[in-house]
């Protein structure tokens, strides 16, 4: 079985500082992609960055980016200029790599983050 | 040019009513996902189809029984509805290539009263 925590529910930043949204799991599996959804108030859910487990650098997409750590089963989010736009529930996502047929999300309780400008 | 879309976006029913969601993938995927979002937001799993077939059944009441007439689509329909059952729902699709990633629909709010 899997698991994600998110030990944050909420977290606030100034418009243009940097923060660091946290995410701890477990799994059994080898093999496993880790994800970070953003859901604004619109709540549709909009993929932030994936990062797959056997890679060691750790992935990055423009101003957002993550602290991979595998022995520490950790996977840590950062924004970096934040933005009024970034302001949404934060998700923390597992899936174990399989060869075919379906992969199910296992996600962590949500962190709200809060730009204030 | 919607990639996942859900219908309706909102449903508001009586207890004990039987409803549907439709959801529709045009990305080419094969394999859709139904999720459900708590009050408290959490989310989880419900059910997978691959290719038409049923991969995933994770531990819902048979009053959820979903149905995929072809790899495009995938429905959710509900019988007899309860309280708890209010709560979003979204649809979910993904493909080999991009192993994992999964692309979600808007969601469909289901308010029982």
């Amino acid at each position: 079985a899997q698991t994600v925590t998110q030990s944050q529910p909420e977290m606030s930043v100034q418009e243009a500082e940097t923060v660091t949204l946290s995410c701890t799991y477990d799994t059994s599996e080898s093999d496993y992609y880790l994800f970070w959804y953003k859901q604004p108030p619109s709540r549709q859910m909009i993929l932030v960055i994936r990062q797959e487990a056997y890679k060691q650098q750790n992935a990055t997409e423009n101003r957002f980016s993550v602290n991979f750590q595998k022995a520490a089963k950790s996977f840590s989010l950062k924004i970096s200029d934040s933005q009024l736009g970034d302001a949404a529930m934060y998700f923390c996502a597992l899936t174990p790599a399989v060869s075919q047929g379906a992969q199910k999300l296992v996600f962590g309780q949500g962190t709200r983050l809060t730009i204030n400008p | 040019d919607t990639a996942v879309s859900q219908t309706p976006k909102y449903l508001v029913t009586q207890m004990g009513n039987d409803k549907s969601i439709k959801c529709e993938q045009n990305l080419g995927h094969d394999t859709m996902y139904w999720y459900k979002q708590d009050s408290k937001k959490f989310l989880k799993i419900m059910f997978s189809y691959n290719n038409k077939e049923l991969i995933i059944n994770e531990t819902v009441p048979n009053r959820f029984s979903p149905k995929s007439p072809d790899k495009a689509h995938l429905n959710l329909h509900i019988n007899s509805l309860e309280l708890g059952d209010s709560a979003v729902y979204f649809c979910a699709s993904s493909n080999r290539d991009r192993a994992g990633e999964q692309f979600f629909g808007p969601g469909t709010r289901l308010t029982v009263l």
